[in-house]
């Protein structure tokens, strides 16, 4: 079935370092991919998406690219703050037209001064 | 931005009882809302799919007489856990959507259940 995988954390890095996190999917369709955000304390808040192959979603310094075909929509910051901790939590449309989510486990991001 | 209200925050009860999930839109009409289920160091998990007025739609492998769901208005959303027992403990999270298609899915703050 239909299935995300990212890379496990946490991971640490000191504040203005390069971000990435690895996300890969499977799929027998064309799902719509995103990345979403849990802040400390916070419920889950949609980060960036894209919905079609080579689409790049971007939202408040991060980016993501839709590549079909590595099957990849990798998670980027150029610079990152002590404020972008948090849990990301990458994900797909399910099969079928549907629109319910496929999530990763998650990435818990601990971004040091 | 669109806000999604679940309430309890969490509950804590004696094995074999009933469990209610509110799940609210406060601020928009919500076509279809979801109800996922989180283990620990686990993914979110899709439970089911539902449409305003309409049965919900379950995924595999869930049993819907037990995680019975009411979508009865646009705004409202309802998980039961019935006769829960402690395997049924687990973080549970709503989400709204406006419309269909690609339109974003908007999260409640999530409800942990711990059945004793």
């Amino acid at each position: 079935g239909d299935s995300v995988t990212q890379m496990e954390g946490p991971v640490t890095l000191s504040e203005e370092a390069f971000l990435t996190i690895n996300c890969t999917y499977t799929a027998t369709g064309y799902p719509s991919l995103f990345w979403y955000v849990q802040y400390p304390g916070e419920g889950l808040q949609l980060l960036l998406k894209a919905t079609k192959a080579d689409d790049k979603g971007s939202n408040k310094g991060f980016e993501a690219t839709y590549r079909k075909e590595t099957t990849s929509f990798h998670l980027e910051k150029g610079s990152v703050q002590v404020s972008d901790s948090a849990v990301y939590f990458c994900a797909q449309t399910t099969g079928g037209g549907a629109d319910g989510l496929t999530f990763g486990k998650g990435t818990h991001l601990i971004i040091q001064p | 931005g669109a806000v999604v209200s679940q309430h309890p925050s969490r509950v804590i009860c004696k094995s074999g009882t009933s469990v209610k999930i509110e799940c609210r839109s406060l601020d928009f009409q919500a076509t279809t809302m979801f109800w996922y289920r989180q283990f620990p160091k686990k993914s979110l998990m899709l439970m089911a799919t539902s449409n305003e007025g309409s049965k919900a739609t379950y995924e595999q492998g869930v049993e819907k007489d037990k995680f019975l769901i009411n979508h009865a208005s646009l705004t409202l959303s309802t998980l039961t856990v019935t006769s829960a027992h402690p395997e049924d403990s687990s973080f549970y999270i709503c989400s709204a959507q406006r419309g269909f298609g690609n339109q974003p899915q908007h999260f409640g703050d999530g409800t942990r259940l711990s059945i004793l």
